[in-house]
């Protein structure tokens, strides 16, 4: 059974610029969550997708935003990036979002602000 | 709030003799923990939960964790380390109502030296 898939893999972009990140969750999970490593400041939940809701969403600024497709992925928008976005974006998935679920992650996508 | 606390930055422990990671945590209610392993450029790897029941739970690779709710403590364990299991441990916690998420700690660094 294929893992979390995340795409790109890397990506440079420059300040004020705009990207896009993907992601497709195991098969049968209806819940995507978006989570942002920064060095230095662990893992910071930024957005939790279900059924096409958004049911959560971390101390992140308006640029940040994303979107769930009917077929259960998600994208993950940022406007006007600023040099502290650069950072190893992780998307996980699980069943139905229920608290005892487990997350699974995929390898995450490396974007760097220049 | 809830939050999860990983005291040491970084432990070292050489190859076959046990080692403990620590995590405490706070939250309202009986909390869900979670312990995930990073790997150099990868994502995170689910190792074991804690949802309800016996406060020793086992998972992957040979490690297990107790629970403590006095302490409010989730510590990560193992009998004998190994070379491959140095990499970047993080715990987390799951308040157990509402659109609750996973917080992680900050992670630890785990070296186990031949």
């Amino acid at each position: 059974e294929a893992g979390v898939t995340q795409s790109p893999t890397h990506l440079i972009k420059t300040r004020g610029q705009q990207v896009t990140l993907r992601c497709s969750p195991i098969s049968g999970h209806t819940s995507v969550y978006w989570y942002q490593q920064a060095l230095g400041l662990g893992l910071q939940f930024l957005l939790w997708y279900d059924e096409g809701e958004e049911r959560n969403r971390g101390n992140f600024p308006p640029r940040f935003s994303g979107r769930q497709f009917p077929n259960y992925s998600s994208e993950l928008n940022v406007n006007a990036l600023e040099l502290e976005d650069s950072a190893l974006y992780l998307c996980a998935s699980d069943d139905r979002g229920r608290r005892t679920d487990t997350q699974y992650f995929g390898p995450g996508t490396r974007l760097t602000v220049l | 709030a809830q939050s999860v606390a990983q005291p040491e930055d970084q432990v070292n422990v050489a190859e076959g003799n046990p080692l403990t990671v620590k995590c405490t945590y706070s939250v309202s209610g009986n909390p869900y923990l979670f312990w995930y392993v990073q790997y150099p450029n990868r994502g995170l790897q689910f190792l074991l939960k804690y949802i309800t029941g016996d406060n020793l739970v086992k998972g992957s690779y040979g490690f297990e964790a107790e629970f403590n709710k006095s302490q409010t403590s989730f510590h990560l364990k193992k009998p004998s380390a190994l070379v491959s299991d140095s990499a970047l441990y993080f715990c987390a916690v799951r308040a157990p109502r509402g659109y609750s998420t996973l917080t992680f700690g900050k992670g630890t660094m785990l070296l186990v030296s031949p």
